[in-house]
């Protein structure tokens, strides 16, 4: 089991442009979630998906949007990235309701937006 | 008042210390308690998970919950200079709803 994989690692954007973070998941978890960490900051839920064909905003939603594309995968895009959007971006997922409440982060993504 | 306090200072111990963590919470909703411990450059792993009050202890790791306090600690025994990381407690009212609130993180390092 790979667990929760992310793509890219790194990534440098320049202000406007846009971009995909991937994330799949083979734990067959339903939920999964997209955040962020900046220093000072701890984790901030952008956006997360309950279950195959939901999704719904965090804390910070503003800028990205977000697709479940299927029980495993959940992306993140920036449209238009800003400086105030770099930061570390990790995915993570989990199976609610089953007892077992807590979350499986991936290796995240590092963006640098110039 | 944020959900989650936790202090962020770091925290520099020699190796053999026992190191002492601990977060407080506003919602008396939270069932589920969790810390994370992170290395860096690496994402969040779970440590230690526990439901409810009471101990927990596993190997050099001990995590107890007041849910009367609504505080939370991390206890790790005899500390090696491979436990520095950052750890982060989470916590969440579970039933389905498994949003987790976070505290901000405290960065250990522990000194051979």
């Amino acid at each position: 089991n790979a667990g929760v994989t992310q793509t890219p690692k790194f990534q440098v954007l320049k202000t406007g442009q846009s971009m995909t973070l991937q994330c799949a998941q083979d734990m067959n978890h339903n939920s999964m979630y997209w955040y962020r960490q900046d220093p000072g900051m701890g984790l901030r839920l952008i956006y997360y998906s309950a279950s195959e064909g939901t999704t719904d905003k965090g804390e910070v939603p503003n800028g990205y949007n977000v697709s479940r594309l299927n029980k495993r995968e959940f992306s993140l895009r920036l449209e238009s990235a800003a400086p105030s959007q770099t930061s570390v971006y990790f995915c993570a997922s989990s199976i609610p309701g089953t007892g077992e409440e807590t979350q499986y982060f991936g290796p995240g993504t590092r963006l640098l937006v110039l | 008042q944020k959900e989650v306090e936790q202090d962020p200072g770091p925290l520099s111990v020699p190796e053999g210390a026992i190191v002492s963590l601990n977060c407080t919470y506003s919602n008396s909703a939270f069932q589920y308690f969790m810390w994370y411990r992170q290395y860096s450059r690496k994402g969040p792993e779970l440590l230690m998970y526990t439901y409810s009050s009471g101990n927990k202890e596993d190997g050099r790791f001990t995590a107890q919950v007041d849910k009367s306090s609504k505080y939370i600690s991390l206890f790790i025994r005899d500390s090696q200079p491979s436990d520095s990381a950052t750890y982060l407690c989470a916590m969440s009212e579970g039933y389905g709803n498994n949003r987790l609130a976070f505290g901000k993180g405290n960065q250990v390092v522990v000194i051979p």
